[in-house]
């Protein structure tokens, strides 16, 4: 079955730039999705194939995809950033949707 | 305002069945697959299945199949969730959530429900 692999923490200081990987076996020909998850509600999506934002979701959360890893940047980062965050495929093969491990963000 | 809104929180022991619920409001309710995702306590997000809530066809996870039916009753735009022989790890919150039917790999699972606590303990 297919695996994303994501780093579990990731750590930054209030204003600077924080990158989140979700590594795939050729990811780069899959549409990616991100969602953020802060403690007790449910995940929000937070971009939508690869790097595209759902409406209400600031302009500093963007995306890349290609080769076998996925980015998930936050510019700018501020406090409440503070979250996990998975990414997530369809996987055609199977036919089955996958979620990376999820990685926590830390913001100093 | 589009919702998903699922039923409350079960207690249930060890081999018993649980059988959650998930009514959408604000939108056309078969444009949509409806999806259930479980959290166990301190873990990531598990994808179990999918229902098309126009056709109710079912697509589940493989560690899921055997053990959890998905229905729907299109009259009152709910799906439901049902799984057999509990166990201690079932322990977990469940959500339910949706991917458009047109594209459904494109754009992800943008409204989540507000997710179902399901206790297995003997």
């Amino acid at each position: 079955s297919y695996v994303l692999t994501q780093p579990p923490s990731v750590s930054v200081a209030p204003g600077k730039t924080a990158r989140i990987t979700c590594g795939g076996n050729n990811v780069g020909a899959k549409s990616v999705h991100w969602y953020q998850q802060k403690p007790g509600q449910a995940p929000v999506l937070v971009l939508y194939y690869d790097d595209h934002r759902p409406s209400g979701i600031p302009e500093r959360f963007s995306g890349s995809n290609s080769g076998n890893t996925a980015t998930l940047t936050i510019s700018r980062v501020e406090a409440g950033d503070e979250a996990h965050y998975y990414c997530q495929v369809w996987d055609s093969s199977s036919d089955h949707w996958v979620f990376g491990g999820g990685t926590k963000l830390t913001v100093l | 305002q589009v919702q998903l809104v699922q039923s409350g929180a079960e207690v249930k022991k060890p081999g018993a069945s649980v059988k959650v619920s998930c009514r959408a409001s604000g939108d056309t309710f078969s444009d949509y697959y409806i999806h259930w995702v479980r959290q166990a306590p301190g873990q990531g997000l598990e994808w179990m299945g999918w229902i098309n809530p126009k056709s109710g066809d079912t697509n589940y996870a493989q560690n899921f199949q055997g053990r959890v039916t998905m229905i729907r009753e299109t009259s009152i735009s709910t799906v439901y969730m049902e799984m057999s022989r509990l166990r201690s790890d079932d322990t977990a919150v469940y959500y339910c959530t949706r991917v458009a039917l047109l594209r459904f790999a494109d754009y992800g699972m943008d409204v989540w429900g507000q997710g179902t606590t399901v206790i297995v303990s003997s």
